[in-house]
């Protein structure tokens, strides 16, 4: 079945430990993208990747960081994490860009306390 | 830059009423596409049509209805004979191609809460 899997769909945390949720697609998108959602504010790009090794900020990239060392995977990373990161965590993939239809993730709901 | 309005927060309408989900959309580009996504309460994000700038042909499937007005920047989703099962938040969005130096990104309006009720 193609889907998107991110791990964990919850997660508490306290501020400063660092944290990462993996998410990992199936259908050898090239394109992966992570975005947050927030009441009021729709859903906001994190950061995006091309392919493997392609990365770049979107419109909310503070405080994270990613990587893309494989096709199927591109975990989100937060160093040390803040109450205002508290937030659902969506990643989708594509199969070549993001002019082309994408594929959610089940969502990452995130507590930093 | 690309921007994305939906100025309709929440909707609530009557079972079997039509209903229209406004979207604006600004863009510098010639070259880009549209969306409509759905998430239902339970949360997961579903894809629902994709529109390229070329494309101004309206389009319809089922019940749902996509009007693409270039010259309103608009791009307007409307569900006749609402049920139950449509209630949703609905998300706009918009892409810019690559091809014209444009970004890789994907921009979404804030969402419309719909509400149908029995």
């Amino acid at each position: 079945e193609a889907q998107v899997t991110q791990n964990p769909r919850y997660l508490i945390t306290v501020t400063g430990k660092k944290l990462t949720v993996t998410c990992s697609q199936n259908m050898n998108h090239e394109y992966m993208s992570w975005y947050r959602q927030d009441p009021g504010l729709g859903l906001r790009q994190i950061y995006y990747s091309m392919n493997v090794e392609v990365t770049d900020k979107g419109d909310v990239p503070e405080g994270y960081k990613v990587s893309r060392k494989e096709k199927r995977n591109f975990p989100l990373i937060l160093e040390s994490p803040s109450p205002n990161q508290t937030s659902l965590y969506f990643c989708a993939s594509s199969l070549s860009g993001a002019w082309t239809e994408a594929f959610f993730g089940q969502g990452t709901r995130l507590t930093v306390v | 830059a690309q921007k994305v309005t939906q100025a309709q927060t929440e909707i609530s309408v009557v079972e079997k009423e039509d209903v229209t989900l406004d979207c604006v959309y600004e863009t510098r580009d010639t070259t880009y596409y549209l969306f409509w996504y759905k998430q239902p309460p339970s949360g997961e994000l579903v894809f629902l049509i994709r529109r390229n700038s070329f494309d101004e042909q309206n389009e319809i499937s089922g019940r749902y209805s996509w009007n693409f007005q270039k010259s309103t920047s608009s791009f307007n989703f409307t569900i006749t004979a609402s049920q139950v099962v449509d209630s949703a938040v609905y998300f706009c969005a918009l892409s810019e191609a690559v091809g014209q130096g444009g970004s890789e990104k994907l921009v979404f309006g804030k969402g419309t809460k719909l509400t149908v009720n029995p």
